[in-house]
């Protein structure tokens, strides 16, 4: 059974950081590439960063191009957000999501997800 | 950048069928792929690659693809299928991953 598990999430003050952690297990993680996706309060889902099952290529949207960074661990079966220079707008729940390739990608299974809170 | 459009909500009676659109100016050459979200809960791929149902999701959800509009269908709505649903794909260079806003549906 697939199963994603983040962490990390919490409050902090604009201009600083944090850095999500995604725990998973059930599938061989480092053949599959995946995402970080956001949902803020009572918005719609964001696609927000992707990287392929190496590590080796890093996608990003332009809504956090240069103050994010996606990263991997294929020894632990772990995915990493550092996020950097938050903003309020980046209040969010934020889900790993692990891809499928079907022409283009789609997120087959998703974690519960963390929630992050910019506020001062 | 690149957008699909969804009604903001649709509403139907138990057992009656619900049909949820999505547009999008790419769609006649990407997949479309349908998520549900429940109330305080991740999102749930229903459909995906435009109207095939991964296992463990009711025979009542189907989905179709026609030109620019992609289309989820429930047949004989239950209580249980009130929830957010989302549409996703990508432009066609698959730089953009975008998802559509989002449809409330509502059983009752």
């Amino acid at each position: 059974e697939v199963q994603l598990v983040e962490s990390g999430g919490g409050l902090v003050q604009p201009g600083g950081s944090l850095r999500l952690s995604c725990s998973a297990s059930g599938f061989t993680f480092s053949r599959y590439a995946m995402s970080w996706v956001r949902q803020a309060p009572g918005k719609g889902l964001e696609w927000v960063s992707s990287i392929s099952g190496s590590g080796g290529s890093t996608y990003y949207a332009d809504s956090v191009k240069g103050h994010f960074t996606i990263s991997r661990d294929n020894s632990k079966n772990s995915l990493y957000l550092q996020m950097n220079s938050l903003r309020a707008e980046d209040t969010a729940v934020y889900y790993c999501a692990k891809l499928q390739l079907s022409g283009g990608y789609y997120f087959d299974y998703w974690g519960q997800g963390t929630l992050v809170t910019v506020s001062s | 950048s690149y957008e699909l459009t969804q009604p903001p909500s649709v509403s139907v009676s138990p057992g009656q069928t619900a049909r949820i659109t999505c547009s999008g100016d790419a769609l006649p050459k990407r997949y479309a792929f349908w998520y549900q979200q429940r109330s305080g809960q991740a999102p749930v791929l229903v459909i995906y690659e435009d109207n095939k149902r991964p296992s463990g999701i009711p025979e009542r959800f189907s989905g179709s693809r026609s030109g620019t509009t992609a289309t989820l269908t429930v047949s004989g709505a239950q209580v249980e299928d009130e929830a957010d649903y989302y549409c996703y794909s990508t432009d066609s260079n698959v730089n953009y991953w975008v998802f559509g806003g989002g449809t409330k549906l509502t059983v009752l």
